[in-house]
């Protein structure tokens, strides 16, 4: 079974700091991979995803992602943060091959942006 | 158009009772899943269902049951809860029959067991 890994539980940054947040995931295979961010009281939405192509894909809002296959690694940045990017951010993984598309999510990164 | 809704938002039952959730997806989407989301376990699958069947399943027991109708609103059914079921349960919504889309999710069920 895949496995998803944010290493960052909790991230406190002040406003145009710069971000990255990391997601490593276990799986042998191809996967699909996806950044969902969930903003206080609100649903839970995309901000990016990669099937395959170039590996850094962007999103909205400024956030970018790269895929790095070797590393299994598909962290996601910003350059300069605003106090609006204060969220919960889950980095998410389905297979793309196996014929068992079950999508794992890692446990989530808190982010606090200060003004 | 309309997002993801699901009903009720809130709901507090006692062990052993049963409960079911519903969710609405967005117009014209016909892949539903459901999610839970605890604080010691992150969110995870429960289901996915299209058209009517179920099409893909996470590890969780029996007791946690779905269907889907032909309209494509989506229930899911809890029996014999437990204390660890209390859960914020998510639904999500994507227009065809694979997770490998972008899913649009609901507001979530808090469901809390006594």
């Amino acid at each position: 079974a895949q496995s998803v890994s944010q290493h960052n539980h909790h991230v406190i940054l002040s406003e145009a700091a710069s971000l990255e947040l990391g997601c490593n995931y276990s799986y042998g295979g191809t996967v699909n991979l996806f950044w969902y961010v969930q903003y206080p009281g609100q649903h839970l939405q995309l901000l990016l995803k990669y099937f395959s192509g170039d590996p850094l894909v962007k999103g909205i809002k400024g956030f970018e992602a790269e895929f790095i296959k070797s590393k299994f690694s598909f962290n996601l940045r910003k350059p300069s943060v605003q106090w609006s990017d204060t969220a919960e951010y889950f980095c998410a993984v389905i297979p793309a091959s196996g014929g068992s598309y079950i999508p794992t999510f890692g446990r989530g990164t808190s982010l606090i942006v200060h003004p | 158009k309309a997002g993801v809704t699901q009903t009720p938002r809130y709901l507090i039952k006692t062990r052993g009772q049963q409960v079911t959730l519903s969710c609405s997806p967005i117009s014209g989407h016909r892949s539903v899943s459901w999610y839970q989301q605890t604080p010691g376990q992150g969110l995870q699958f429960l289901f996915e269902y299209f058209s009517e069947t179920q099409r893909n399943k996470g590890n969780f027991p029996g007791r946690f049951s779905g269907r889907q109708f032909s309209n494509s609103r989506s229930e899911m059914n809890v029996s014999t809860l437990e204390l660890g079921d209390s859960a914020l349960y998510l639904c999500a919504s994507s227009a065809r029959d694979t997770l490998r889309e972008t899913q649009y999710f609901g507001p979530g069920t808090r469901l809390l067991v006594l």
